[in-house]
């Protein structure tokens, strides 16, 4: 049973527009989500969390939204630029034993 | 500069044999990770330790073992056991409950 899904396997977005990537999530004990970026052949790196006392995070050109009424969180990014293709991936712990859980990722793909 | 370094980075070995992946971290962190990527999925979690001397079964810990004799280092062992060992295995670390995981580059094993 999937709790984090990222139903969308690949977004394409025209470069300088906003990036929009979802995440559901089925665990209501979940309290802390992040978002990590990956390249081919590398290890995911560290974007943006929110903790769930928290409706919004900003940092530069991306900012992540909690919705926990509807255990829905995107990321937007904006303004959307070529070094910003890559997989995206959202994940989830929860206080009782901190462990990540993860989505599949969105491929992200931004066009000149 | 501090990171995560794992070797090699391609890995191939015939089935049957026993493989070991290296991981070493010099962030000071107390918790490291091993994670399994497969094309389409999330990252699954294989085995993890809090503190040195100390680990803990993930959920795909079958086939698989490990060690933590030092802060740095947590090497993982692909046994022959382990049905699907063909994978891209990635080593984490962090420090805290609440905060991000530092990722290494990855190391991508094949078995024929």
């Amino acid at each position: 049973d999937q709790q984090v899904k990222q139903n969308s396997p690949s977004l394409s977005v025209q470069e300088g527009r906003i990036s929009i990537l979802n995440c559901d999530y089925t665990n209501s004990m979940f309290d802390y989500f992040l978002w990590y970026k990956k390249y081919p052949a590398e290890g995911p790196t560290f974007l943006i969390s929110i903790s769930s006392i928290k409706d919004k995070n900003e940092d530069g050109r991306f900012t992540v939204f909690l919705n926990k009424s509807a255990k829905h969180l995107s990321l937007h990014i904006v303004p959307s630029q070529p070094g910003d293709s890559a997989v995206y991936f959202c994940a989830a712990s929860a206080k009782s034993n901190y462990q990540l859980i993860w989505g599949a990722g969105t491929k992200l793909i931004i066009k000149p | 500069d501090g990171g995560i370094t794992q070797s090699p980075k391609y890995l191939f070995r015939k089935e049957g044999q026993n493989v070991t992946l290296s991981c070493e971290q010099n962030l000071n962190h107390d918790a490291m990770y091993w994670y399994r990527q497969d094309p389409g999925q999330g990252l699954r979690l294989i085995y993890y330790s809090q503190i040195v001397n100390d680990f803990q079964k993930g959920d795909i810990a079958e086939g698989y073992s490990v060690s933590r004799e030092k802060k740095e280092s947590f090497p993982l062992t692909v046994t022959s056991a382990q049905k699907n060992p063909t994978a891209f295995y990635l080593c984490a670390s962090k420090q805290g409950h609440n905060s991000p995981l530092h990722f290494g580059n990855g190391t991508r094993l094949t078995v024929t």
